[in-house]
């Protein structure tokens, strides 16, 4: 049973570039948690998706970012227009019931912006 | 104040010392996580807990709900257990969401 994955494992775009994250969950799971850890802070949650549906975007910044999970494929972290305070470590985990405690993470994504 | 608070922020220890890491919220859970970051790399789970203790090898969780308070138990520690070791809290949100809150981390360097 293959575990959560992302990808890419690295990206680097230029200001004002799009970046894509990709995030499969765990074969059977339907919910998405994304979480993203700047350079030298901790993790902070950014938003809980079901198949089709944003449960939770609180943690989401307000211009720029969004998410999707759709009813086939991966779940999507999109950000617009990236800037060098986009630059983190995005993680992705996936659990296999509402309001599931237990969740697995993905390796992550490392976003450069230069 | 942060919700999730987490002690020593560093932590050195020479090769099989007995370490400890502690944790304390303020807010209502649904369960806590001890989680594993090694240096650039991914998030390991180590435990979930809601009430009582576990134990896997070498590490032990605890956990004190009256208290908000948990401990991560490392007995006799190894180099390769330097990480970043992260307290995690689900906040109790009514059941509809179990986003986790995290503490900032614990440092560990484990010397030969």
């Amino acid at each position: 049973n293959a575990g959560v994955m992302q990808n890419p494992r690295h990206l680097v775009r230029r200001r004002g570039q799009e970046a894509r994250l990709r995030c499969s969950p765990m074969k059977g799971h339907s919910h998405v948690y994304w979480y993203r850890q700047l350079p030298e802070e901790g993790l902070k949650f950014m938003v809980y998706l079901q198949k089709e549906n944003i449960i939770d975007e609180s943690g989401m910044p307000k211009e720029r970012f969004s998410a999707e999970f759709p009813k086939e494929g991966p779940s999507i972290l999109r950000i617009q227009q990236v800037v060098r305070g986009d630059s983190a470590a995005y993680f992705c985990a996936s659990s296999p019931e509402t309001g599931g405690v237990e969740q697995f993470f993905g390796p992550g994504t490392r976003l450069t912006v230069l | 104040k942060n919700e999730v608070e987490q002690s020593p922020q560093n932590l050195t220890a020479q090769e099989g010392e007995f370490i400890t890491i502690n944790c304390s919220y303020s807010v209502g859970i649904s369960a806590l996580h001890w989680l594993q970051q090694h240096p650039g790399g991914g998030i390991v789970s180590l435990f979930m807990l809601s009430s009582g203790k576990k134990k896997h090898g070498r590490l032990i969780a605890t956990i004190n709900i009256q208290e908000k308070h948990s401990s991560l138990h490392i007995t006799a520690s190894h180099p390769r257990d330097s990480a970043v070791y992260i307290c995690a809290v689900a906040g109790w949100y009514g059941g509809a969401t179990n986003k986790l809150i995290f503490g900032t981390g614990t440092l560990l360097a484990v010397q030969p």
